[in-house]
């Protein structure tokens, strides 16, 4: 069952500008995460946001949170090459059990 | 990849045979984790255990199998039964169900 969705599918920005990804989910949450997977690697956590939480920041990362629209984004300020990968946001329903991921959003950064 | 091993990188199979993925943490987490991602996908959910001799099918169960007899190994079996095998292989912990996950570095299984 597909819970969250990212938006875009693809993303491709000059280095040093800012990305923005969106995740929009249907059912309400215990907590919202976002993860990051470089090309045939395991997934890296980012953040963790929880219901009650409408922001929070990361270094160069910042999730907000609008529980209302069920939707969440992720900006990436001053993009680096290392920043490209693929970036996932994942929910934890109540009672789900599980978290579910979304199909991801794939970000280059071009020099 | 944190404190999860997984091995091998890369596994070869013949279609028929049944084949034993490994997943090791030394991260003292009770959860662990199972997912399945096919090329340009998202993750699907195959299995997961929430503590030690204890484990749920998540949404594509069908053709694997698990075991958690430690709590720092869930090893994941394909099965001849497993109609579209190819694909790559996550294994994951977290300390429980409301925290994040820890991924492993992943198995890329191809079967022919």
């Amino acid at each position: 069952s597909q819970q969250g969705e990212e938006d875009p599918q693809a993303l491709s920005i000059q280095e040093g500008e800012n990305a923005t990804m969106n995740c929009s989910y249907k059912t309400s949450i215990n907590n919202l995460q976002w993860y990051r997977q470089n090309s045939g690697r395991g997934l890296v956590h980012l953040i963790l946001i929880r219901s009650n939480e409408r922001e929070k920041h990361s270094g160069r990362l910042r999730v907000t949170l609008d529980t209302s629209k069920k939707s969440s984004s992720l900006l990436i300020t001053a993009s680096r090459a290392a920043d490209t990968a693929s970036y996932f946001c994942a929910t934890d329903a109540p009672g789900a059990q599980k978290l579910v991921f979304g199909q991801g959003t794939r970000l280059t950064i071009n020099p | 990849d944190g404190g999860i091993t997984q091995s091998p990188k890369y596994l070869f199979r013949k279609e028929g045979q049944n084949v034993t993925l490994s997943c090791e943490q030394n991260l003292n987490h009770d959860a662990m984790y199972w997912y399945r991602q096919d090329p340009g996908q998202g993750l699907r959910l195959i299995y997961y255990s929430q503590i030690v001799n204890d484990f749920q099918k998540g949404d594509i169960a069908e053709g694997y199998s698990v075991s958690r007899e430690k709590k720092e190994s869930f090893p994941l079996t394909v099965t001849s039964a497993q109609k579209n095998p190819t694909a790559f292989y996550l294994c994951a912990s977290s300390i429980d169900r409301e925290n994040e996950q820890y991924f492993g570095p992943g198995t890329r299984l191809t079967v022919t």
